[in-house]
């Protein structure tokens, strides 16, 4: 049975640093591996979408990268900025290509000025 | 604009009473799914829906229903309501299947069961 774990579950950093979240998966045969952003109150967003063939995806100051044999991700965030506090979470399909997605219950990130 | 649209926002409601929350995309997208989240068990998937008249139970089905009568459309029914149904309700959607493409998010739907 696929499950996801992020670590840590808070975090609190200054501004302008650079940080790393983890996420990691019991089950490696993944097709994919999503990481989200969600913001008090709100939905989520779609940050990065890594497929199982790949190794990092970047976008803007984000960084991800899948280490399937060993059942991890994670998102790097350079230069961290108070808007980029939010909990993010990650998420895998239950079983390899099935429509059923399982998410982490996220890391709560707190950037302060 | 492209989004993920939820009704109601908010929704206090007593046990009993039958409800609806709607779910609408404008991105015809031919996948749709709901969540909730719940503090301490994350985001756990209920229903999802490939398409039109498609639908399959998720990890936490008991005690809702949905229906796909229309691409754009995917509400959630709770028929009966229970207190342990209090919950942050999503609605998502993706082009295509639910695991393969990225999935948009609607705002939410905060539910209080007494």
């Amino acid at each position: 049975k696929q499950e996801v774990t992020q670590i840590p579950a808070a975090l609190s950093v200054p501004e302008g640093e650079n940080l790393v979240l983890n996420c990691s998966f019991t089950d490696s045969a993944i097709y994919n591996l999503q990481w989200f952003r969600q913001d008090p109150g709100k939905g989520l967003t779609s940050l990065l979408l890594i497929q199982s063939s790949q190794r990092e995806q970047t976008s803007g100051r984000l960084n991800a990268s899948l280490d399937k044999s060993s059942g991890r991700s994670t998102l790097y965030i350079a230069a961290s900025q108070p808007g980029d506090s939010a909990t993010y979470l990650c998420a895998v399909p239950r079983s390899y290509n099935t429509d059923k997605l399982i998410f982490g219950t996220g890391t709560r990130l707190q950037v302060f000025p | 604009e492209a989004q993920v649209t939820q009704n109601p926002r908010y929704l206090i409601t007593v046990t009993g009473k039958k409800l609806t929350v709607t779910c609408s995309q404008n991105m015809n997208h031919e996948y749709m799914s709901w969540y909730r989240q719940d503090p301490g068990l994350g985001l756990r998937q209920i229903y999802y829906s490939m398409n039109v008249e498609v639908t399959d139970k998720g990890d936490v089905p008991e005690g809702y229903k949905v229906s796909r009568k229309e691409k754009r459309n995917f509400p959630l029914i709770l028929e009966s309501p229970s207190p342990n149904q209090t919950s942050l309700y999503f609605c998502a959607s993706s082009f295509s299947t639910g695991f393969a493409d990225t999935q948009y998010f609607g705002p939410g739907t905060r539910l209080t069961v007494l």
